[in-house]
């Protein structure tokens, strides 16, 4: 069966520092890897997604790869209160036949305290 | 463009009742997608479809029918409702099933007392 877990939480951060969210995958066939943010009582919204080893920024987000290690990342630099919320890696074993599926990790609580 | 609608928005069913959650995306989307979230967990994948007429089952499909007889819609059938279907139901889809975005529908919290 085809795991996505990610870091226990809750994740607790002052505002201004750095949070880092991990997440390790199961299957080796993965080729797609996003980061779903989700505030309470809100559907998840897409902040990051990386295809190939390394490092991707977007603003203060920064997602790295590693498939050799099976791992994915997010950075969070300048951590807001807003950022707020849970944070759901998800993975895409695409593929022939995967269409599209995603399968997610539970999700990490961070909290930004001012 | 209204992106991924879905109702009712809430709803409390009595165990042993049905009822069908609505999902519509106004997007062209081929593929579509029902997730559930239990509190403090990850979604996980209930049904999909990849085009009209073109269902498949997920992770977690006891207790649910879907059918796609349209591009734009994709209702969920619960029959004879459980105290553990109880849950956030998600509808989302995106264009083709590689590397684009899923867009997520605002979600259905249903309650079966």
């Amino acid at each position: 069966q085809k795991e996505v877990e990610q870091n226990s939480g809750p994740l607790s951060v002052p505002e201004g520092a750095i949070a880092s969210l991990n997440c390790t995958y199961s299957d080796r066939g993965s080729q797609s890897f996003f980061w779903y943010r989700q505030y309470s009582g809100k559907s998840p919204e897409l902040i990051m997604s990386i295809y190939s080893n390394g490092d991707k920024e977007d603003g203060r987000f920064t997602a790295q790869l590693n498939k050799a290690s099976q791992y994915v990342s997010l950075l969070i630099r300048d951590s807001q209160p807003s950022d707020s919320a849970t944070y759901l890696c998800a993975v895409n074993h695409a593929g022939g036949t995967s269409y599209g599926k995603l399968t997610f990790g539970q999700g990490t609580i961070l909290t930004v305290h001012p | 463009n209204a992106g991924v609608t879905q109702t009712p928005k809430f709803r409390i069913l009595k165990i042993g009742q049905s009822m069908t959650l609505q999902c519509a995306q106004d997007m062209n989307h081929n593929y579509m997608y029902w997730y559930r979230q239990d509190p403090g967990m990850g979604l996980k994948l209930i049904y999909y479809s990849v085009g009209a007429g073109i269902t498949d089952k997920g992770e977690v499909p006891n207790g649910y029918n879907v059918s796609r007889s349209t591009t734009e819609d994709f209702p969920l059938r619960l029959e004879l409702a459980a105290p553990s279907q109880t849950s956030v139901y998600f509808c989302a889809s995106v264009t083709s099933g590689g590397t684009d975005t899923q867009y997520f529908g605002p979600g259905t919290r249903l309650t079966v007392l």
